[in-house]
């Protein structure tokens, strides 16, 4: 059964820093990996699609990273700004592909402070 | 172009009662998903449909929740019969395809609190 843990629960840092998010997933047969932002009260907004066949994802400042045979993925913001904060969800695709049925981690919660 | 729409964005029930949630789709997008997100928890996957079918409803509870997505009109979430245990974010998102290729499309969500 797959699994999705995303560490650190929760992380603060100070205006224009460089930060990675972690997620991981304990089946590697995965056909793609999402990374979603979730404002409070809001719905999820999709940040980063990244192909199972793929090793990363730009948009902006925000780079997706994929390591399938290890479990992992990180989602790398640099020049943090405040605007920034909200929760970061990682979800993955585990099956064919033939549904956008998603397991999702429980999400990392940044605060960016100005 | 709206995205996926859905109401109510609030919902008070009284244990026992039904809770009727709407979803309406991204135009054109006939993939409708319905997830829960249960307090201090991520979003977990309940059912799947596409217009007029179920595809996977394997996270549906079995008893007192129902879905359908109906030729014309929204996708509803029906839960019968309300317990506190239901009080959760409901989210809806909608795809045009039924494979894992295109993103989510996710709408705001209903928020459920039974009393």
């Amino acid at each position: 059964k797959q699994e999705v843990t995303q560490i650190p629960a929760a992380l603060s840092v100070p205006e224009g820093e460089n930060l990675v998010l972690n997620c991981s997933f304990t089946d590697s047969a995965i056909y793609n990996l999402q990374w979603f932002r979730q404002d409070p009260g809001k719905g999820l907004t999709s940040l980063l699609l990244i192909q199972s066949s793929q090793r990363e994802q730009t948009s902006g400042r925000l780079n997706a990273s994929l390591d399938k045979s290890s479990g992992r993925s990180t989602l790398y913001i640099a020049a943090s700004q405040p605007g920034d904060s909200a929760t970061y969800l990682c979800a993955v695709n585990s099956g064919s592909g033939n549904t956008g049925k998603l397991i999702f981690g429980q999400g990392t919660t940044l605060q960016v402070k100005p | 172009n709206a995205g996926v729409m859905q109401n109510p964005r609030h919902l008070v029930r009284r244990r026992g009662q039904e809770a009727r949630l709407r979803c309406s789709p991204v135009k054109g997008h006939s993939h409708v998903y319905w997830y829960r997100q249960l307090p201090e928890e991520g979003l977990k996957f309940m059912v799947y449909l596409q217009k007029e079918n179920i595809i996977d409803e394997s996270g549906m509870p079995k008893e007192r929740f129902s879905a359908e997505f109906p030729k014309e009109g929204p996708s509803i979430l029906r839960i019968q019969q309300v317990v506190r245990g239901d009080s959760a974010a409901y989210f809806c998102a909608s795809s045009p395809l039924g494979t894992g290729d295109s993103p989510l499309h996710f709408g705001n969500g209903t928020r459920l609190t039974v009393t």
